[in-house]
């Protein structure tokens, strides 16, 4: 079994400013996808970016991007130039997929509660 | 296109009673995966049905079902309700065929209170 662990249950940052939300993971499995999940207050959960596991290339999704250590299994987020509507709690997420290729459900962290301030 | 869709939105229901929740996932995803959230126990994975097969399993007990139809709309049932299930309960959608189509598309969930 894998698990998520997001050790920052709150952060809070001014607008503008860059931020990094931690996460780390354990799994034996060599085959998997990571995930960076935003949740606002209206509750929909909305993909911020994704990495998979073969590529050594971190993932870039405009302001957002990802530091993928795959030796020490960490796959941190870091926002720059955040913005008021950045405010949500943000959940890492672990996907391994089975030898035929069939994907596992997610496995999610207990979320880091990021707080933009103006 | 439509988002993915979850019914109702809100349900308060008491201890010992039952419950079906409904999801109908974006045109063309054939996979459905569902999530129970908690403040104590977070984000869990339920299942997962993929072309009307139940693909994947977490690890809750047998009150917990589900089954998806031909259209790939999913159900899902708890049975003998009991205080703890209050929850929101989540549904996300995907192509699903093969590892490649993993980005999951989350419904704005279902808030089920059990009094």
């Amino acid at each position: 079994a894998q698990t998520v662990t997001q050790s920052q249950p709150e952060m809070s940052v001014q607008e503008a400013e860059t931020v990094t939300l931690s996460c780390t993971y354990d799994t034996s499995e060599n085959n998997y996808y990571l995930f960076w999940y935003k949740q606002p207050p209206s509750r929909q959960m909305i993909l911020v970016i994704r990495q998979e596991a073969y590529k050594q290339q971190n993932a870039t999704e405009n302001r957002f991007s990802v530091n993928f250590q795959k030796a020490a299994k960490s796959f941190s987020l870091k926002i720059s130039d955040s913005q008021l509507g950045d405010t949500a709690m943000y959940f890492c997420a672990f996907m391994g997929v089975d030898s035929g290729g069939g994907a596992d459900g997610l496995t999610f962290g207990k979320g880091t509660h990021l707080i933009i301030q103006p | 296109k439509a988002g993915v869709t979850q019914t109702p939105r809100y349900l308060i229901k008491t201890r010992g009673q039952q419950v079906t929740l409904s999801c109908s996932p974006i045109s063309g995803h054939r996979s459905v995966s569902w999530y129970q959230q908690t403040p104590g126990q977070g984000l869990q994975f339920l299942f997962e049905y993929f072309s009307e097969t139940q693909r994947n399993k977490g690890n809750f007990p047998g009150r917990f079902s589900g089954r998806q139809f031909s259209n790939s709309r999913s159900e899902m049932n708890v049975s003998t309700l009991e205080l703890g299930d209050s929850a929101l309960y989540l549904c996300a959608s995907s192509l699903g065929q093969n590892e490649m189509n993993t980005e999951a598309f989350f419904g704005q969930g279902t808030r089920l209170t059990v009094v």
